[in-house]
């Protein structure tokens, strides 16, 4: 399996700032997904970041408000710009791995 | 478009007492469908993978099976730490977002003693 790392686990944030969630993972892997996770919620996909390309985000998500970095097969990060009360959300890193896929342990975003 | 229904939203059990959660999908090529359990405030953990029709998977006191509209995660004689939020998602083979999960809702188990 694989074991995935995020920081910060959680953060209470101002609106208008910006927050970046990091991603690491024990393996090299080259598919990685950020998804959200909003109170009582499923889990929605923003963007399939993969090592090599640009991220490639869902609709309802742009890159201005969630600009994606992939420097190598271990690392990720996703920023969320300009926040507001509504982005309150648990953000997650999940990676395709010998077809599994895993997830981090999320980070808790709360705006105020 | 690529649906995945979870049900019930909640159950709540006895100990010792089996049950099946369901997963109702719609995928115009499915990839693989995954199980996770969800507790509160960490990350889905893997369960399972399911790819063809008729397979089945067993892990501890749970056992999945798919059939080519629906997947039922069973759990045989439940304890109290089997206590969690469990998820279905599905992979499709054509989908813009390559590998990505397309999630279900999720079922609410409660086990009590």
């Amino acid at each position: 399996s694989a074991v995935i790392s995020q920081k910060p686990s959680r953060d209470i944030c101002q609106r208008g700032t910006s927050l970046t969630i990091q991603c690491q993972v024990d393996s090299q892997v080259t598919m990685m997904f950020w998804y959200r996770q909003q109170p009582g919620q499923s889990l929605t996909l923003i963007a399939t970041a993969n090592q090599g390309s640009e991220a490639t985000y869902e609709s309802g998500f742009v890159i201005d408000k969630f600009p994606i970095s992939r420097p190598n097969l271990t690392f990720s990060t996703l920023t969320v710009s300009n926040m507001s009360p509504e982005d309150s959300s648990i953000y997650l890193c999940s990676v395709h791995f010998y077809n599994e896929q895993f997830f981090g342990p999320g980070t808790r975003l709360t705006v105020l | 478009e690529d649906q995945v229904t979870q049900s019930p939203e909640a159950l709540r059990l006895q100990e010792g007492e089996s049950s099946s959660l369901n997963c109702s999908y719609t995928v115009s090529g499915l990839r693989g469908l995954f199980w996770y359990r969800q507790d509160p405030g960490k990350g889905p953990e893997f369960l399972f993978t399911l790819y063809s029709a008729g397979e089945e998977k067993e892990k501890e006191r749970l056992k999945a099976t798919l059939t080519k509209k629906e997947s039922f995660l069973h759990i045989t004689a439940p304890k109290p730490e089997d206590s969690a939020t469990y998820l279905c998602a599905v992979q499709a083979t054509n989908s813009n977002s390559g590998y990505a999960l397309n999630f279900g809702k999720g079922t609410s188990l409660l086990v009590t003693p």
